[in-house]
């Protein structure tokens, strides 16, 4: 089975420029996430989808994120304005059912804001 | 708030030897834990878990051991090897509320030859 799929591996890019993730999860998950991971701490859930309906973004700045997982397959997730503070790593994860369990991640995107 | 909490940021362990990782959580209702296993530049990759039904859980070389009076897991890996060298993520889920994982900060373990 092909693991969760994220692009770009790499972003680099000014302070107050807007960037966007992609990612594609495992055929047939019907849960997906999204993590940023600053360097030093653990992943923090941003977003949660069931499908393509939201579950719990309870810790997604919405001032300047956004996401959206359209036709409950892909999902984009959008930095507009970035701050310095957003330097991370954006981990997209799926699950079959939403239960918790049979996490699998993707690789991630680092981006750094300058 | 850190409801989980990993003490040990790093962890240096010869080879052959045991390497024993610890976590504590705080949340009373959490009731599944996992550890991940992170490598430079790729995504978490799930190790084991365990429900708080069970004090023990092993797979091999990994065991992960649960105290639930002490809110309290640690993982050994025995023997430990140079393959292992990572960043181990404790992770903790309530699954009567939510399916979103409280991560720890992580422990970066050094196997050594």
């Amino acid at each position: 089975e092909a693991g969760v799929a994220q692009s770009p591996r790499y972003k680099i890019i000014e302070k107050r420029q807007s960037v966007a993730f992609w990612c594609n999860p495992i055929s047939g998950h019907a849960t997906l996430y999204w993590y940023q991971q600053i360097l030093g701490q653990g992943p923090k859930l941003l977003i949660q989808f069931q499908n393509n309906g939201v579950v719990d973004d309870s810790q997604l700045p919405k001032d300047r994120f956004s996401a959206e997982r359209l036709k409950g397959v892909d999902s984009t997730l959008k930095i507009q304005p970035a701050k310095l503070e957003d330097s991370a790593v954006y981990l997209c994860a799926s699950s079959p059912d939403g239960g918790g369990y049979g996490y699998t991640f993707g690789s991630g995107t680092r981006l750094t804001v300058v | 708030d850190q409801q989980v909490k990993q003490n040990s940021p790093s962890l240096s362990v010869q080879e052959g030897r045991i390497s024993i990782l610890n976590c504590d959580y705080t949340n009373s209702m959490f009731d599944y834990f996992l550890w991940y296993k992170k490598y430079p530049a790729e995504g978490p990759t799930f190790l084991i878990s365990i429900s708080s039904i069970k004090d023990k859980n092993e797979d091999g070389r990994f065991t992960v051991f649960l105290n639930k009076s002490a809110k309290h897991l640690s993982l050994h890996i025995v023997p430990s090897q140079p393959g292992d060298s990572a960043v181990y993520f404790c992770a903790a889920l309530d699954t009567g509320t939510a399916s979103k994982l409280t991560f720890g900060t992580g422990t970066r373990l050094q196997v050594t030859l």
